[in-house]
């Protein structure tokens, strides 16, 4: 199984500041995702990639930008964080017709 | 609106029943995953369906495109099947975004 890792897993920010999510997976999987979760909505898409160099908009991107350096490493970033952005957030991988494995989840407190 | 509508939205079952856990989609649907993501947070992947059916253990899922719905069936309840149900579509659009359900949130009674 396919095994995608977060950092940082916790993270408390301060509104107006940059954060950095990170997703990294080990399987050579194509596609990576970014995802947010709050309650009353379940996931929804922030940002993918099809591979390195390639970003995508999901159906929330706004104030959120998505880096994609490389086949294993897809990054999240809040240029400048506000208490909205409180949530959250998935990373997930995968290959196009298959299934998605997802990371354990980081949790961000913008204050 | 939802385009991935997901009943009931909270369900209590007494361990050794059974029940079925269903999504209606608003789009056309090629492939559908079910999760569950467990009381510490983790999504587990549980099925990935093309249109037919699957069955693992006490689980079985089966995928209707043509009538845009998917069940998720869970047999003699166990506890650790508590957590909350999630099931994901992607769109005949050609692009592979996943469009998630609110979810399912199952108590398992002792």
């Amino acid at each position: 199984e396919a095994a995608v890792t977060q950092s940082p897993r916790n993270k408390v920010a301060v509104t107006g500041g940059k954060v950095t999510l990170s997703c990294n997976q080990t399987n050579n999987h194509n596609n990576m995702y970014w995802y947010r979760q709050d309650t009353g909505h379940g996931l929804r898409l922030i940002h993918y990639s099809y591979g390195a160099g390639s970003t995508e908009k999901g159906d929330i991107p706004d104030g959120y930008k998505a880096s994609r350096p490389s086949q294993e490493n897809f990054s999240l970033i809040l240029e400048l964080a506000t208490p909205s952005q409180t949530s959250v957030y998935f990373c997930a991988s995968g290959d196009a017709g298959d299934t998605q494995y997802f990371g354990p989840g980081t949790r961000l407190l913008v204050l | 609106g939802d385009k991935v509508k997901q009943s009931p939205s909270a369900l209590s079952l007494q361990e050794g029943t059974n029940s079925a856990l269903r999504c209606n989609f608003s789009i056309a649907a090629t492939t559908v995953q079910w999760f569950l993501q467990n009381p510490r947070g983790s999504l587990i992947n549980l099925f990935y369906l093309v249109p037919g059916t699957k069955e693992n253990g006490r689980l079985k899922s089966a995928f209707d495109s043509k009538e845009s719905y998917s069940t998720l069936h869970i047999r003699d309840a166990q506890l650790e099947d508590s957590g909350t149900y999630f099931c994901a579509a992607v769109p005949n659009t050609g692009y592979q975004n996943f469009y998630f359900g609110k979810g399912t949130s199952l108590t398992v009674i002792p």
